[in-house]
């Protein structure tokens, strides 16, 4: 069965520091990836995401990810973070013919 | 105006109760789910389905039921509330491919006392 970890429960980080939140994922399969934000009192939506091709994929609000095959890894980076991005980050795996798999969360707050 | 919307947004309930959240979608789509958000857990799939006549247990189905009314609205039932059901409650569209997003409403919380 496939699974998805994000190792990082919270990440504090000052505003306009580079972040890095972690994925990893476990599966025997080709998986597509995906990353969401939610806001405070919102719900879940699509950062970006990565199906196939290149594996540095770019989305919104200036995030990108790197799919890394041999280290079974799908990071979430942001050069320069603004306090609007606090928020939570779920990672999420796909595979073909079954439901997603969602990560426990990384619970970004950006500090002044 | 929103795709996936989610009534109550709030709601507050007493042990025993029944509950019903109702979810709605304008994006056309066949698969609907139904997630609940505890601190640290992530989100648990409760139920899902794959059209009005094909609907399936999650990992976390007990104590909930749900009802495909159309192709548009997808209501997850608490037929007798108990507090350790106190969570945010999902929403969630998604086209037919695996490759497709999953678009989520705006959550419900629900606290059950």
């Amino acid at each position: 069965a496939q699974s998805v970890t994000q190792l990082d429960s919270q990440v504090p980080v000052f505003e306009e520091a580079p972040v890095e939140l972690r994925c990893n994922y476990s599966s025997s399969v080709s998986v597509y990836l995906f990353w969401y934000v939610q806001y405070p009192n919102q719900g879940l939506q699509l950062l970006l995401k990565y199906l196939s091709g290149s594996t540095l994929v770019k989305g919104i609000n200036g995030f990108e990810a790197e799919f890394n095959k041999s280290q079974t890894s799908f990071h979430l980076r942001k050069p320069s973070v603004h306090i609007s991005d606090t928020a939570e980050y779920f990672c999420a795996a796909g595979i073909y013919g079954q439901n997603f798999v969602f990560g426990p969360g990384t619970r970004l707050s950006v500090l002044p | 105006d929103a795709d996936v919307t989610q009534t109550p947004r709030n709601r507050i309930t007493k042990t025993g109760k029944r509950i019903m959240l109702e979810c709605s979608q304008t994006k056309g789509h066949d698969r609907m789910y139904w997630y609940r958000q505890d601190p640290g857990l992530g989100l648990r799939l409760i139920y899902y389905s794959f059209d009005v006549k094909d609907i399936n247990k999650g990992e976390i189905s007990d104590g909930y039921s749900v009802s495909r009314q159309a192709q548009a609205k997808f209501s997850l039932s608490l037929e007798s509330a108990i507090p350790n059901q106190t969570a945010l409650y999902f929403c969630a569209t998604k086209g037919d491919r695996s490759t497709d997003t999953q678009y989520f409403g705006p959550g419900t919380r629900l606290t059950v006392l």
